[in-house]
């Protein structure tokens, strides 16, 4: 167990729709990083932060917004979704950035 | 700009052989590497990491890596699988500073045969 919780395991939403994704880092972790994992393009990072800020954005589409509130949980919100956008989706934590810690993922399926 | 390539997209191996998967980056500076497991269902495990100093790094399940800056590898080897091995791997490249991201090779399928 990596102590990084993700909800909820499974979302099926449909096309237009908008969900938000939570995400628990490890106890005493200030980052938090949003990935997205597809067939065709891998493990992709989409966005960081650091203590309630954004850090660093990665190939995140404008549909696409986080926020990591004061308890330091995280929300990635996906809106206008696609077939497209059905991904499995990490999150992952750290103290100091290079060492991450995944959570189990939120697959989404976009029907 | 910081990339990984994995050259092999699935690997089979027979239960016992040896294990060799193939990691290669692009960066500027000393890297810090990592490599990941992932298994069906499942979130990524770090197996183990490269920061500094010597360049042969033991991780965990028997795992080991060796880090060579003039071939730009980071090769992942195991003398012996076992077929609870079988699962996705994946190289990562980091920049070293507190607050960046790794970024992930497409990963190597590998499958254990009896």
């Amino acid at each position: 167990d990596s102590g990084v919780t993700q909800t909820p395991k499974h979302l099926i939403t449909a096309t237009g729709q908008r969900v938000t994704l939570r995400c628990s880092p490890r106890s005493g972790d200030l980052s938090v990083y949003w990935y997205q994992q597809s067939l065709d393009q891998g493990l992709q990072f989409l966005i960081q932060y650091y203590n309630g800020e954004e850090r660093a954005k990665g190939n995140i589409l404008e549909r696409f917004s986080a926020q990591q509130f004061p308890d330091l949980h995280s929300e990635l919100n996906l809106s206008s979704l696609e077939l497209g956008d059905s991904a499995l989706y990490f999150c992952a934590s750290s103290v100091r950035g290079e060492l991450l810690h995944f959570g189990n993922g939120t697959r989404l399926t976009v029907t | 700009a910081q990339s990984v390539t994995q050259p092999d997209i699935h690997i089979t191996v027979s239960e016992g052989a040896s294990l060799e998967l193939r990691c290669n980056y692009s960066y500027g500076a000393t890297p810090y590497l990592f490599w990941y497991v992932q298994s069906p269902g499942q979130g990524l495990q770090l197996l183990l990491k490269y920061f500094s100093g010597d360049t042969l790094v033991q991780g965990i399940k028997g795992f080991e890596a060796e880090f060579k800056r003039s071939q730009s590898s980071f090769n992942l080897r195991k003398p012996s699988v076992h077929w609870s091995d079988a699962a996705e791997y994946f190289c990562a490249v980091g920049a070293g500073q507190a607050g960046t991201a790794l970024i992930f090779g497409k990963g190597t399928t590998l499958s254990v045969s009896s």
